[in-house]
């Protein structure tokens, strides 16, 4: 079974610029999570999905940061315009109903600001 | 591969010993535990989970123990390999509904050879 996908790995852009994150969960898995993760310190949640719906999204900078799942699979997180503090890796997770503690992480994609 | 953080708490075992990385939580009304072991440039994992009403909880070669006195979770991993070595973070669970998971700092574990 395939685990979470995110694309891009890495990305690189100048400040102002926008960036967008794509996250491809586990089949089956109805909640989805995007954190983001700075050096050194453990993932941030940004928000929640339940199927299509955002459940918790209190963290996310909504001023700049916007995030979709539509038909309830594939997410997309969009930072528009990015700054140099948007530096960081975004992760995103999901897991299954009957084990929700249990989140399947992908590998995460490192944006560089400059 | 990429460092997953600089400036974490380290703890350096020999190989074939036991290791012991301690959590601290803050919120009393956390009511499930998770610890996750994150290797370098690739997402957390999940190792172990614990909920509120049990004291201590065993896997495969990792045990984690909960104190909801003094709000203190510890994860021992018996015989620490190389493969062991990474950043391993605890997380809590605080909500009333759903899923929501907070993350400690991490603490990077280096297995000597």
């Amino acid at each position: 079974e395939a685990g979470v996908v995110q694309s891009p790995r890495y990305k690189i852009i100048e400040k102002k610029q926008p960036v967008a994150f794509w996250c491809n969960p586990i089949s089956g898995h109805n909640t989805l999570y995007w954190y983001l993760q700075n050096l050194g310190q453990g993932p941030e949640l940004l928000i929640r999905y339940e199927n299509e719906e955002a459940v918790d999204d209190s963290q996310l900078p909504k001023d700049r940061f916007s995030a979709e799942r539509l038909k309830g699979v594939d997410s997309t997180l969009k930072i528009q315009p990015a700054e140099l503090g948007d530096s960081a890796v975004y992760l995103c997770a999901s897991s299954s109903a009957r084990r929700s503690g249990e989140l399947f992480f992908g590998e995460g994609s490192r944006l560089t600001v400059l | 591969g990429e460092s997953v953080g600089l400036h974490l708490p380290t703890l350096s075992v020999q190989e074939g010993d036991n290791s012991i990385i301690n959590c601290a939580y803050s919120n009393s009304a956390s009511d499930y535990f998770i610890w996750y072991k994150q290797e370098s440039g690739k997402g957390p994992q999940f190792i172990i989970d614990i909920r509120s009403n049990m004291d201590k909880r065993q896997g495969q070669r990792v045990t984690v123990l909960l104190n909801k006195t003094v709000k203190h979770l510890s994860l021992q991993i018996a015989a620490t390999q190389p493969g062991d070595s990474a950043v391993y973070f605890c997380a809590e669970n605080r909500g009333n509904a759903g899923n929501m998971l907070t993350f400690g700092g991490g603490t990077r574990l280096m297995v000597k050879p």
